[in-house]
């Protein structure tokens, strides 16, 4: 049991570049989600899936989009990066019972992306 | 990571001593409240949690203490050692869904051995 899996763990972009994050659960989760994190805040929610074929705009989707294509997986892309984004990305999961958030997030060690 | 570790209050305590780290939340409507550890290069991990319909919860060596008078949380290490040097936040959820989740910036905890 993995748990929640993030690839890349490190990537560096130039300006402009897009890249895909992958994010994969084998705990049967519905509920996954993208964050950010930045020095001096708390975890920021980028874009959020309640389950396979659905996402939502959390707190700060401008610049990324997700798919949630099959249950398991869910993908946050970066069209055109910018140094803005240079942060450390995390995916999340949790179960079904979740609907109100009560259940605690089930986190990946995250991407750090740098955007030159 | 050590980025998150930047202009964040820091707790240093002696090995096998007790840690008492504090969290102020911010809407009296939130009814759950999480405990979340996480190491240098790693994902946050899940301590303890609380509804809003108890005042403490113990587990191995934590305890949460939640005062909503004060809109107040705390967390409550045991014996502390080596091994729970990390930064802790906690993650209060206000009613309406999953997205209603605001996360604190955390409390760096040093153990000194």
């Amino acid at each position: 049991n993995a748990g929640v899996t993030q690839t890349p763990k490190f990537r560096v972009l130039k300006t402009g570049q897009s890249m895909t994050l992958l994010c994969a659960q084998d705990m049967n989760h519905e509920y996954m989600y993208w964050y950010r994190q930045d020095p001096g805040m708390g975890l920021r929610l980028i874009h959020y899936s309640v389950g396979e074929g659905t996402t939502a705009k959390g707190e700060v989707p401008d610049g990324y989009n997700v798919s949630r294509l099959k249950k398991q997986n869910f993908l946050l892309g970066l069209e055109s990066a910018a140094p803005s984004q240079t942060s450390v990305y995390f995916c999340a999961s949790s179960t079904g019972q979740g609907a109100r958030g009560n259940s605690p997030l089930h986190f990946g060690n995250g991407t750090r992306l740098t955007v030159t | 990571g050590e980025s998150v570790g930047l202009h964040l209050p820091t707790l240093s305590v002696q090995e096998g001593d007790n840690s008492i780290i504090n969290c102020a939340y911010s809407n009296s409507a939130s009814d759950y409240f999480i405990w979340y550890k996480q190491e240098s290069g790693k994902g946050p991990q899940f301590i303890i949690d609380i509804r809003s319909n108890m005042d403490k919860r113990q587990g191995q060596r934590v305890t949460v203490l939640l005062n909503k008078t004060v809109k107040h949380l705390s967390l409550q290490i045991a014996a502390t050692q080596p091994g729970d040097s990390a930064v802790y936040f906690c993650a209060e959820n206000r009613p309406g869904g999953y997205q209603k989740v605001t996360f604190g910036i955390g409390t760096k905890l040093q153990v000194i051995p």
